[in-house]
């Protein structure tokens, strides 16, 4: 199975910083590679998917970059609404994985 | 606009079966597959399987092979899963999720199922 390794598990922010949050795999996935955004008790929200695309409806302060085993995630200026578990998938082969997700806090 | 509209909350005992419905409206049922994904509190999700309401075939992950099984029913646009045998640590929220192809992700989920295994 593909490991996907997210770092940092969690990070402190204020509002208006910029975070980057890394996703790795343990092995070559081209750019099949998503974000998901969680907040406590709602389902996972798709943010980007191939690595790069962003979602219809997601602000453009997110953005996704990276291809072959090294990914990130950048939201630009963080907003209150942002502070939420980031997590990556990959799509590559079956069986999908996860990454463990990044907390950003307050 | 797209949905995915999940059955309710279930306790069961260990050794039993449980099973979820995932009612899909908004969209062609047939063009999008249905993944069912499974959290456990405090931990990161976990891919169960992978249905194709269009063909009905089945992709199931090999940690979940032969107790846990996906159908679905064209005329209610609904998909199921059915987790047998089940253990205290398949105490989780179960999740469905539309997938257009492998390089679009997840982009309609389901409220979430909590399923407790209690005695």
């Amino acid at each position: 199975d593909i490991q996907m390794t997210q770092s940092p598990p969690s990070l402190s922010a204020s509002v208006g910083d910029r975070v980057t949050i890394t996703c790795r795999a343990s092995q070559n996935i081209n750019t099949h590679l998503n974000w998901y955004q969680q907040k406590p008790g709602k389902a996972p929200k798709l943010l980007i998917y191939a690595a790069s695309t962003l979602q219809s409806g997601v602000p453009s302060r997110f953005s996704g970059s990276g291809s072959q085993t090294d990914f990130t995630l950048t939201i630009t200026s963080l907003q209150p609404d942002d502070f939420a578990i980031y997590c990556c998938q990959q799509s590559y082969t079956s069986p999908w994985t996860f990454g463990q997700g990044t907390r950003v806090e307050i | 606009q797209v949905t995915l509209v999940q059955s309710g909350a279930d306790v069961k005992k260990p050794g039993a079966s449980v099973e979820v419905s995932c009612k899909a409206s908004g969209y062609v049922f047939s063009r999008y597959y249905i993944y069912w994904l499974r959290q456990v509190p405090g931990q990161g999700l976990e891919w169960m399987g992978t249905i194709n309401p269009g063909g009905g075939d089945t992709n199931y992950a090999q940690k979940f092979q032969g107790r846990f099984t996906m159908t679905r029913d064209m005329p209610t646009a609904t998909v199921y899963m059915e987790l047998s045998s089940l253990r205290f640590e398949d105490t989780a929220m179960y999740y469905c999720a539309r997938v257009l192809g492998d390089y679009y992700g997840m982009d309609a989920w389901g409220q979430g199922t909590t399923v407790i295994v209690s005695s």
